[in-house]
């Protein structure tokens, strides 16, 4: 596609509950990353997908979260048994590769509200 | 682990008046590239600036342009001319391999 095309743009859900938001990158990129983005603060890292393989999870804040990736595009982000704090919004962002030289392409987010 | 530090939470400026943005980072890589990045209320995250670390040369794009200093691991980004759609979150990063983000400057334009 044109750009990174994330679902849904917001969801809200109840406390306990799990979410999937989905990420589909640009075509022909192979890195994909997820970031989260808390009101009014810097993004924060959760995951790296080289291909479909993650070289760095190391961001991913509990064993809630994982994240999948599936044929090299489409990306799966899934929170389970949800908790306020993971109200937040989540970016999504796609490159070539994971080479530092290439920039980042971000998706509009998905906004995550637990009630 | 490299970390990105942006001191300024908030800044603002007269319309057709320069700015400056400070960002300092922590790394004991030597090759990596920095980047500003600019988030409007609509969330898109949108590329101002890109600096490669192995270049002297600062970056410029239009009225855009930075201050980059590589012994002092400083990278500033100047806007001259400041326009009513520069009001913003600015981001400072740094990447070697993953992106790490600054905490956000949020520039207000005064008309």
């Amino acid at each position: 596609g044109a750009g990174v095309s994330q679902s849904p743009s917001n969801k809200v859900t109840e406390k306990g509950k799990d979410v999937e938001l989905r990420c589909d990158p640009i075509s022909g990129h192979t890195a994909l990353y997820w970031y989260r983005q808390s009101l009014g603060q810097g993004l924060e890292f959760l995951i790296y997908f080289q291909g479909n393989s993650a070289p760095d999870k190391s961001g991913l804040p509990s064993d809630r979260f994982s994240a999948e990736r599936t044929g090299g595009s489409v990306s799966t982000l899934t929170i389970q048994r949800t908790q306020q704090e993971d109200s937040a919004v989540y970016l999504c962002a796609s490159s070539f590769s994971g080479s530092g030289a290439n920039v980042l392409t971000f998706g509009a987010g998905s906004r995550l509200t637990v009630l | 682990a490299q970390t990105v530090t942006q001191s300024q939470p908030e800044m603002s400026v007269q319309e057709a008046e320069t700015v400056t943005l400070s960002c300092t980072y922590d790394t004991s890589e030597s090759d990596y590239y920095l980047f500003w990045y600019k988030q409007p209320p609509s969330r898109q995250m949108i590329l101002v600036i890109r600096q490669e670390a192995y270049k002297q040369q600062n970056a410029t794009e239009n009225r855009f342009s930075v201050n980059f200093q590589k012994a002092a691991k400083s990278f500033s980004l100047k806007i001259s001319d400041s326009q009513l759609g520069d009001a913003a979150m600015y981001f400072c990063a740094y990447r070697s391999l993953k992106l790490v983000f600054g905490q956000g400057t949020r520039l207000t334009i005064n008309p």
